[in-house]
């Protein structure tokens, strides 16, 4: 099925370790981008992609990197997990010019203890 | 600044009446798109509908539709006949297009009961 895959969907870090967020996109859409969900501070954007090769930051990218090699796949790198990094994680994308929304992943739920 | 401010951290309706659920936005860009995503207690985000900047006419899709007030930087959701399926958290999101980038970025979420 044709859309936004995110895995893990759910993973327990201890504080310090890294681990790396995978997002894969089937319909050769430019724009991806993930996103953070907190309780009562709804989706904020960590970092964002408009094509292969361009990344930029979004509101809190602190503690975050990316990279963005093929158009299909934007991984989110955790480099030294805090327990503040405890969230649900969303991966979006959409195609050029689209009116019709952008296409979420089920999201990644992370616990850092 | 906060981009889309959503006021009503929580709201209620009895089953088959309309509700409104307030958006507003700031942008100086004249060029940017406004979204609702409805995200059910299942977690997943539902893409509801989408205003332009420039369309002339107010979304609609089924029982959803967009008062946009462009001179009060306004997006409101009005859902008509509301379903008891209709409980969920409501997003309203704003896509800026600036210098060939583009960036989605969202309000904080209004919870929306709906009451038998």
């Amino acid at each position: 099925n044709a859309g936004v895959t995110q895995t893990p969907k759910f993973q327990v870090l201890k504080t310090g370790q890294s681990m790396t967020l995978q997002c894969a996109q089937d319909m050769n859409h430019e724009y991806m981008s993930w996103y953070r969900q907190d309780p009562g501070m709804g989706l904020r954007l960590i970092h964002y992609s408009v094509g292969a090769g361009i990344t930029d930051q979004g509101e809190v990218p602190n503690g975050y990197n990316v990279s963005r090699s093929t158009t299909e796949d934007f991984p989110l790198r955790l480099l030294s997990a805090a327990p503040s990094q405890t969230s649900v994680y969303f991966c979006a994308s959409s195609g050029d010019g689209t009116n019709y929304g952008y296409t979420f992943g089920s999201g990644t739920r992370l616990t850092v203890v | 600044a906060q981009k889309i401010t959503q006021t009503q951290p929580g709201m209620f309706v009895q089953e088959k009446e309309a509700v409104t659920l307030d958006c507003t936005y700031d942008t100086s860009d004249p060029s940017y798109g406004l979204f609702w995503y409805k995200q059910p207690s299942s977690g997943e985000m539902i893409f509801l509908i989408y205003q332009g900047s420039y369309d002339q006419q107010n979304a609609t899709e089924g029982r959803y539709s967009l008062n946009f007030q462009k001179a009060r930087k306004s997006a409101n959701l009005v859902i008509s006949a509301s379903q008891l399926g209709d409980s969920a958290m409501y997003f309203c999101a704003m896509r800026e297009l600036q210098g060939g980038s583009e960036k989605l970025v969202f309000g904080k979420g209004t919870k929306l009961t709906v009451n038998p």
